[in-house]
């Protein structure tokens, strides 16, 4: 079975405050895609990374950084330095390797306050 | 770079009616995926359209159908409608079916009185 958890319904933390969010999947894949996903007020989903399983390399993307672990199966995103636009609710999600049935996680609201 | 776009962004429907729903994918996509977000909740696959065909189905009812166009655009039709079919639909453009990235529109709200 194929899921996603992210157990951090809300965050709210003060703005220049670093913020982890935390993404656990299961899957008997040994092949898979994680993504992580923005969702600002407006609706759209923005694409924010997307990482294959057999590359664990961490990576960073000016204030964002993300740290997966395939022996823990966490795909965690970290905003450094946090800003009032980052303010959205992220969604993790979990695609099998050559199927295109996408699983979220049920979101994490991120408030971030002046 | 156009990006992906939908309509109508709001639609207000009562039990029992049809309802379709359109999407243009973005320029240089040729696959198309939609999903259901009910209120609190991530997205659900519906189903995915390459090459005019349905290409993947989620755990949805008959009653929630597609097509794809030539030009890759895409309709979502769902016939019957029933008071939880209220949600965000969205729709996500990718190149060449199931390994590629897929990049959302900004959806249609559907209410269902």
């Amino acid at each position: 079975a194929q899921k996603v958890t992210q157990a951090q319904t809300e965050i709210s933390v003060v703005e220049k405050e670093d913020v982890t969010l935390d993404c656990v999947y299961e899957t008997r894949d040994t092949t898979y895609y994680l993504f992580w996903y923005k969702q600002p007020p407006s609706g759209e989903l923005v694409f924010l990374i997307r990482r294959n399983s057999f590359d664990e390399q961490n990576e960073i993307s000016g204030r964002y950084s993300w740290n997966f672990q395939k022996s823990t199966s966490s795909f965690n995103f970290t905003i450094t330095a946090s800003q009032v636009v980052d303010s959205a609710v992220y969604f993790c999600a979990l695609r099998r390797y050559n199927n295109n049935d996408m699983r979220f996680g049920a979101g994490t609201r991120l408030t971030v306050k002046p | 770079e156009t990006g992906v776009t939908q309509s109508p962004t709001h639609l207000i429907k009562t039990r029992g009616q049809q309802v379709t729903l359109r999407c243009s994918s973005q320029s240089g996509h040729n696959t198309v995926s939609w999903y259901q977000q009910a209120l609190g909740q991530g997205p659900q696959f519906i189903f995915q359209y390459y090459r005019e065909e349905e290409n993947g189905r989620g755990n949805f009812p008959p009653r929630f159908s597609g097509l794809q166009f030539p030009n890759y655009s895409s309709e979502l039709n769902v016939n019957a409608l029933e008071l939880d079919d209220s949600a965000l639909y969205l729709c996500a453009s990718s190149y060449s079916g199931v390994q590629e990235t897929q990049y959302f529109g900004p959806g249609t709200r559907l209410l269902v009185l």
